[in-house]
């Protein structure tokens, strides 16, 4: 069974303070991961799509990378305003395989 | 933002009562997906649609029916409101069926009393 998990569930920084969210899943072949932002009663907000181990993609202050069992949304010299849950989401090979979307990590970042 | 919009923005409702959301898109996109979302869950993928009038089941599609008869609208209906069906609906369109980016609407906040 296709499977996302993703840690920390949350995460506070200070301003300034780099580090790194963890998305582990479990799919049967990768069609893609898929990294979303979320601000409190708004819609996931689209930020990168990754399809292959070593594959890196950069917006801003963040860098998502993939490997064959995870994937790291790194945040470097973070900002109050990068403060929001982060989704990861995974869709596998099959033609019939959805997207499966993890339950988030909760970042806050204190100024 | 992708021309995305849900209506009613807000809803409180009782149980057993009949409920529609509506999605309207205006990036003529061929896929449309119903999803909800609840504390201690991820989103979960409600109904789906791949065309007019073509929809199909998703993994937590009981109690909901959904229909297009436009592209670009999308109806999720709950044919008897309860109280488990309380969340925050969200509607995605896409250009391919989940292989590429999904972009989402603003969502629905459902209140079933």
């Amino acid at each position: 069974e296709d499977q996302v998990t993703q840690s920390p569930e949350a995460l506070r920084l200070q301003e300034g303070e780099s580090s790194s969210l963890n998305c582990s899943y479990t799919v049967s072949g990768l069609r893609g991961l898929f990294w979303y932002r979320q601000d409190p009663g708004k819609g996931p907000e689209f930020l990168f799509t990754l399809y292959s181990a070593g594959e890196e993609k950069e917006k801003e202050r963040l860098k998502a990378t993939l490997t064959k069992k995870e994937s790291f949304l790194h945040i470097t010299a973070p900002k109050p305003e990068d403060s929001a849950t982060y989704l990861c989401a995974v869709k596998g090979m099959n033609r019939d395989d959805k997207i499966i979307f993890g339950k988030g990590t909760r970042l806050h970042i204190l100024p | 933002d992708a021309g995305i919009t849900q209506s009613p923005r807000h809803k409180v409702t009782e149980t057993g009562t009949p409920v529609t959301l509506r999605c309207h898109q205006t990036e003529n996109h061929r896929y449309m997906y119903w999803y909800r979302q609840d504390p201690g869950h991820g989103l979960r993928l409600i109904h789906y649609s791949y065309g007019v009038k073509d929809t199909d089941k998703g993994e937590v599609s009981d109690g909901y029916s959904v229909s297009r008869s436009k592209t670009e609208d999308f109806l999720l209906t709950l044919e008897s409101a309860t109280s488990s069906q309380t969340s925050v609906y969200f509607c995605a369109i896409s250009t391919r069926l989940a292989a590429e980016t999904q972009y989402f609407g603003p969502g629905t906040r459902l209140l079933v009393l």
